[in-house]
């Protein structure tokens, strides 16, 4: 009964071809985040969404940008990967923070390699 | 600007034996903190969060956390280890800013060695 779920969980693309990651939730949270995280390093908060409303982290590239089409749904799109961006992607949820901050519910992450 | 400092990459444990994983961190107000364990290839778990209240908080898996603002500090423990215990663990902080959600900020991580 996975709750938040990330397809594929291993992805390879070639330098220079988008891709998009997609995670999805049955948990109904308000907010999902998007991390990376490379090779032996803490996962670092890419941006989220508060429902419908979008919030971009200063430091994250251009080349990153997001989709969410619904509640249940959230994507990461990658417009030219380079070599640097090959690492672990990690998709989050919680609640409505209004509520006072709660647990973020982390998917299994997808994988990304870069050829 | 929040941070997280876990100063020990690599911790070695006999199993059996207790364990405790440093974390201290810096937030301007009231930190909201949580470990999380991550093994290898998976997403992060949640082992125990830190809101408000009792200072000492129990997780899952026997783990438990006490925080103490005189040390800024949030370190988990476990009474004796299990093998399964062998994971990276992450201290992470987070709070809200003005109007939306935080991201959580996390530590570099220990990673845990479980000894026969």
């Amino acid at each position: 009964d996975a709750m938040v779920i990330q397809n594929p969980r291993y992805q390879v693309t070639q330098f220079g071809k988008p891709v998009t990651l997609s995670c999805s939730q049955t948990l109904n949270h308000n907010v999902m985040y998007w991390y990376q995280q490379k090779s032996s390093q803490a996962p670092k908060l890419l941006f989220h969404y508060y429902d419908k409303d979008f919030n971009n982290e200063a430091d994250t590239p251009d080349n990153f940008q997001s989709r969410r089409p619904n509640t249940s749904f959230c994507f990461l799109d990658i417009r030219s990967p380079g070599l640097g961006d090959a690492a672990m992607y990690l998709c989050a949820t919680s609640r409505d923070l209004t509520r006072g901050n709660q647990p973020q519910h982390f998917g299994d992450g997808t994988r990304l390699s870069i050829l | 600007a929040q941070s997280v400092t876990q100063p020990d990459i690599h911790i070695t444990v006999s199993e059996g034996a207790s364990l405790e994983l440093r974390c201290n961190y810096s937030y301007g107000a009231t930190p909201y903190l949580f470990w999380y364990v991550q093994s290898p290839g998976q997403g992060l778990q949640l082992l125990l969060k830190y809101f408000s209240g009792d200072t000492l908080v129990q997780g899952i898996k026997g783990f438990e956390a006490e925080f103490k603002r005189s040390q800024s500090s949030f370190n988990l423990r476990k009474p004796s280890v299990h093998w399964s215990d062998a994971a990276e663990y992450f201290c992470a902080v987070g709070g809200r800013s003005g109007g939306g959600a935080d991201g959580l900020t996390f530590g570099k991580g220990t990673h845990l060695i479980i000894q026969p």
